[in-house]
């Protein structure tokens, strides 16, 4: 099957700093990417959808200036948790779909951040 | 707005048993799909099974099959034979997709445990 590398798969940072999260299709050119936050024991929570070449798609309640996504190519998209605060600390995870009819989304491993 | 429900948190199972794990959905849409999803404590999603709105006939998956009732907006996966193996969180997934809309969207999730 296809394979979502999403990396760090964990990070620390201090409060106030911002830290980058990748999500990678390694063997197929992704157009949509999506977004999630999952707290524990939790559902996942759709932050954002991201086609390749134009703006994401924010759901209601996410910040956009808080959370930054880049979907530069069809193989790349990145999360940006900008002045990240303790709140923000939550295990993030990628999504990517081939084509816009294609049903099945491949996901990545997941990013656990914890804010300091 | 759609959204997915779960409304069984937890559920336990012998092993070699079978269970029905519960999923209603609220859409104003004709055509989308829906999925089952198993996130087990590594996290990292796996896909069970999937299922074509527009599609009557129920799929199946080796020991997974679902109750796929549209009017109802109803999506319950039964799992025969359980494992020890099957022991997972499984989430209810519906996506839309369509103009400008491109969501893939998560129940609450269902905690399952097998005993053996």
């Amino acid at each position: 099957g296809a394979v979502v590398s999403q990396h760090p798969s964990r990070v620390i940072c201090k409060s106030g700093t911002s830290v980058k999260i990748e999500c990678r299709s390694l063997d197929f050119q992704a157009t949509t990417m999506f977004w999630y936050r999952q707290f524990p024991k939790q559902s996942l929570m759709l932050m954002a959808t991201s086609n390749e070449g134009s703006k994401a798609t924010y759901e209601q309640g996410v910040e956009k200036d808080k959370f930054l996504i880049n979907h530069a190519s069809l193989t790349l998209s990145t999360l940006t948790v900008t002045s990240a605060h303790p709140e923000d600390s939550s295990f993030y995870i990628c999504s990517a779909i081939v084509g816009v009819l294609n049903t099945e989304a491949f996901f990545g491993q997941g990013t656990r951040l914890t804010v300091v | 707005a759609q959204t997915v429900t779960q409304s069984q948190p937890e559920m336990s199972v012998q092993e070699a048993e079978t269970v029905t794990l519960s999923c209603t959905y609220d859409t104003s849409e004709s055509d989308y799909y829906l999925f089952w999803y198993k996130q087990p404590p590594s996290r990292q999603m796996i896909l069970v099974i999937r299922q074509e709105a527009y599609k009557q006939q129920n799929a199946t998956e080796n020991r997974f099959s679902v109750n796929f009732q549209k009017a109802a907006k109803s999506f319950s996966l039964k799992i025969s034979d359980s494992q020890l193996g099957d022991a997972a969180m499984y989430f209810c997934a519906y996506r839309i997709y369509g103009g400008a809309t491109n969501k893939l969207i998560f129940g609450t999730g269902t905690l399952l445990a097998v005993q053996p």
